[in-house]
């Protein structure tokens, strides 16, 4: 079975600050792990995803996370804060039925000037 | 281009009363989804489709129907509506070439009962 934990609801940082959103996941088959950003009263778009290729995986607006089998984690990061990445940031793993979506419980990124 | 597109972009209904979700993608994806958002919750499954006139059970599918009459329309049913069902409804799409691949997301559709 499939499952991710996104540690820390809220997460807050100041302009030009490191951020880093936590992915735990939970898969009994090589996982494809994705990164969704939520703006307000919007959609869903895809940040990045991993696919078995490389384990440093670059996405839009200079995200990136990093694949580690050893810690089942797939941490998502960027090195500068800017006031636009405020949203509520996804993590999920896709299961090999149908490829369906196991979300995690979202982490709300507030960026302080 | 629109990708997934949904509509109502909003409603509010009372108990008992029925409505339906209408999800439209122009990207002739074969797979389709409808989630529920609730907060601290995440999205989860409610139904999906693997193709024209198939459907198949989610995570959550409990008080909803759906249909996949044509291959870039996905409806979710609300027969009675009740107040648990207070949510943001997304619908998403996609290819069919592995599990791998990105889902895209309609705008949503929040809905209020009353």
């Amino acid at each position: 079975a499939q499952s991710v934990t996104q540690l820390g609801s809220h997460v807050s940082v100041s302009e030009g600050a490191l951020v880093l959103l936590r992915c735990n996941y939970s898969s009994s088959v090589p996982p494809y792990l994705f990164w969704y950003v939520q703006y307000p009263n919007q959609g869903l778009q895809l940040l990045l995803k991993y696919t078995s290729a490389a384990t440093l995986v670059k996405g839009i607006n200079g995200f990136e996370a990093e694949f580690k089998k050893s810690e089942t984690s797939f941490h998502l990061t960027k090195p500068s804060a800017h006031m636009s990445d405020a949203a509520e940031y996804f993590c999920a793993v896709s299961k090999p039925s149908y490829g369906k979506l196991t979300f995690g419980q979202g982490t709300i990124l507030t960026v302080h000037p | 281009n629109a990708g997934v597109t949904q509509t109502p972009k909003f409603r509010v209904l009372k108990t008992g009363q029925s409505m339906t979700l209408l999800c439209a993608q122009d990207m002739n994806h074969e797979y389709m989804y409808w989630y529920r958002q609730d907060p601290g919750m995440g999205l989860r499954l409610i139904h999906y489709s693997v193709g024209e006139g198939t459907t198949a059970k989610g995570e959550v599918p409990d008080g909803y129907n759906v249909s996949r009459l044509k291959k870039q329309n996905f409806l979710l049913g609300l027969e009675s509506a009740a107040p648990s069902q207070t949510s943001v409804y997304f619908c998403a799409s996609r290819e069919d070439r592995g599990h791998g691949e990105t889902q895209y997301f309609g705008p949503g559709t929040r809905l209020l009962v009353l």
